[in-house]
C-alpha cells in the first residue's frame, strides 16, 4: 500500500502568514491527491482535489500543486478561520490512504 | 441538498460485530459518477479509510482490515451498510460516511460522524 508522509506535523503561524504543507508518497501517484481541512469536533472538508483543483466554495487563498511523489498545499495568507488540521489523501487504484495530518496553530 | 447521516450503536463489546448504516439524500446511489466511502478517526489520531462502494456495486477495502470488513448498499432505501467483525478496543473511533466523487476519488460531502466505543 502507498504510504503518505505529511510534514510538518504542526506549524505555528500568524494571521497573514504564508503556510506550506507537504505530502510525500511512498511511490509515484496519478493525480488523485486531495487535501482536507478538519476543525475540532467536525467532519473533514474537501479543499483541493486532483492535486490542484479548488473545490467549489473554497477560498482562493488555498492552492495545491505537485505530481509524482511530492505534493504541497499552500495557504497564501492565513486567516483566523484557517487554524485547523489538514490532511492529504491519495487514491491510487481506488485504495485510499491519508497522511498523518498537519495542525496549524496560532503563533 | 446533499446530506449523509451515520447511524449505529455507540457501544459494542470486544469480539462483537459492528453494523453501521449511512443514509443519504440529495443524490442517488445509482449515479454512475458517485460512490459512498467509510472513514474512521480514533480519538486524537489521523483519518483512516475503511471501504467504499460504487453504483455498479464494485467494492474496495482497506488492505489491513479487509478480512473483517463488508460493505453493501440498498439503492431503494438510499442506504450503505458497513460491517466490521471481531471488534477490539483499538476500533474505538468516530466513524464517518462520505460521498465519493468517482471522477477524482475524493470525498466531497461528509456525514457528521458517529462515535463508537469498544469496551466490555
Amino acid at each position: 500500500d502507498i504510504q503518505m508522509t505529511q510534514s510538518p506535523s504542526s506549524v505555528s503561524a500568524s494571521v497573514g502568514d504564508r503556510v506550506t504543507i507537504t505530502c510525500r508518497a511512498s511511490q509515484g501517484l496519478s493525480s488523485w491527491l486531495a487535501w482536507y481541512q478538519q476543525k475540532p469536533g467536525k467532519a473533514p472538508k474537501l479543499l483541493i482535489y486532483a492535486a490542484s483543483s479548488l473545490q467549489s466554495g473554497v477560498p482562493s487563498r488555498f492552492s495545491g500543486s505537485g505530481s509524482g511523489t511530492h505534493f504541497t498545499l499552500t495557504i497564501s495568507s492565513l486567516q483566523p478561520e484557517d487554524f485547523a488540521t489538514y490532511y492529504c489523501q491519495q487514491a491510487n487504484s481506488f485504495l485510499l490512504t491519508f497522511g498523518g495530518g498537519t495542525k496549524v496553530e496560532i503563533k | 441538498q446533499v446530506t449523509l447521516k451515520e447511524s449505529g450503536p455507540v457501544l459494542v463489546k470486544p469480539t462483537e460485530t459492528l453494523t453501521l448504516t449511512c443514509t443519504v439524500s440529495g443524490f442517488s446511489l445509482s449515479d454512475t459518477r458517485l460512490g459512498v466511502t467509510w472513514i474512521r478517526q480514533p480519538p486524537g489520531k489521523a483519518l483512516e479509510w475503511l471501504a467504499h462502494i460504487f453504483s455498479n456495486d464494485e467494492k474496495f477495502y482497506n488492505t489491513s482490515l479487509k478480512s473483517r470488513l463488508a460493505i453493501s448498499k440498498d439503492t431503494s432505501k438510499s442506504q450503505v451498510v458497513l460491517t466490521l467483525t471481531n471488534m477490539d478496543p483499538v476500533d474505538t473511533a468516530t466513524y464517518y460516511c462520505a460521498r465519493m466523487n468517482g471522477a477524482f476519488l475524493a470525498a466531497d460531502y461528509w456525514g457528521q460522524g458517529t462515535l463508537l466505543t469498544v469496551s466490555s
